[in-house]
């Protein structure tokens, strides 16, 4: 696609449920990102993409996050079990391995614990 | 590892008045570097962002940002605010070659009307 599309844009969910979360990148980016954005705060590095392996996914925070990529594209985050402190904002990036020009950042996806 | 350093977490400026956003970076090895911004509730946007060339870059909605390896920075600056540039401003650097960016912690722009 022209941009990179993420779903769902808002999610409420109640805690200990399991949610997903799903990160559609550019076409032809083999690189994908996750990172998350608590309240008022910088960007939190949870894992890196490379085709459909992840090469780094020393962010995650606990053993509840894990995240895969199918067919080099569409990339889901899982959160197991839910927190309260889990609420924020997941955005997902891509980027051209071969030619890196930084990031696309998809518009993310908020969170929300109760 | 690169680390990015934005020493001013909050910047408030009064509307029509010059700005400066201070970013360093760690490493003096070649690098691209990186300005983001992101608007309340959205995602982040690319600002501008320096590869090669020119030292001094320009981006979108009137701000510039100048490369300067021997202090190993890059400062976002604006010279007349808008009321619609209050957002969070990020600087990020990868090293030439690598595919992966590190992020400041990021600057809160407001303009005060």
């Amino acid at each position: 696609g022209a941009g990179v599309s993420q779903s769902p844009s808002n999610k409420v969910t109640e805690k200990g449920k399991d949610v997903e979360l799903r990160c559609d990148p550019i076409s032809g980016h083999t690189a994908l990102y996750w990172y998350r954005q608590s309240l008022g705060q910088g960007l939190e590095f949870l894992i890196y993409f490379q085709g459909n392996s992840a090469p780094d996914k020393s962010g995650l925070p606990s053993d509840r996050f894990s995240a895969e990529r199918t067919g080099g594209s569409v990339s889901t985050l899982t959160i197991q079990r839910t927190q309260q402190e889990d609420s924020a904002v997941y955005l997902c990036a891509s980027s051209n391995r071969d030619l890196f020009r930084g990031y696309t950042f998809g518009s993310g996806t908020r969170l929300t614990v109760v | 590892a690169q680390s990015v350093t934005q020493l001013d977490s909050q910047v408030p400026v009064f509307e029509e008045a010059p700005v400066e956003l201070r970013c360093n970076y760690s490493s003096s090895v070649s690098v691209y570097l990186f300005w983001y911004v992101q608007y309340p509730n959205q995602g982040l946007q690319l600002l501008l962002k320096y590869l090669s060339g020119s030292t001094l870059v320009k981006g979108i909605n009137g701000f510039e940002a100048e490369f300067n390896k021997s202090q190993t920075s890059f400062h976002l600056r604006k010279p007349s605010v808008h009321i619609s540039d209050t957002a969070e401003y990020f600087c990020a650097v990868s090293d030439t070659g690598a595919n992966n960016l590190f992020f400041g912690t990021g600057t809160r722009l407001t303009v005060i009307p």
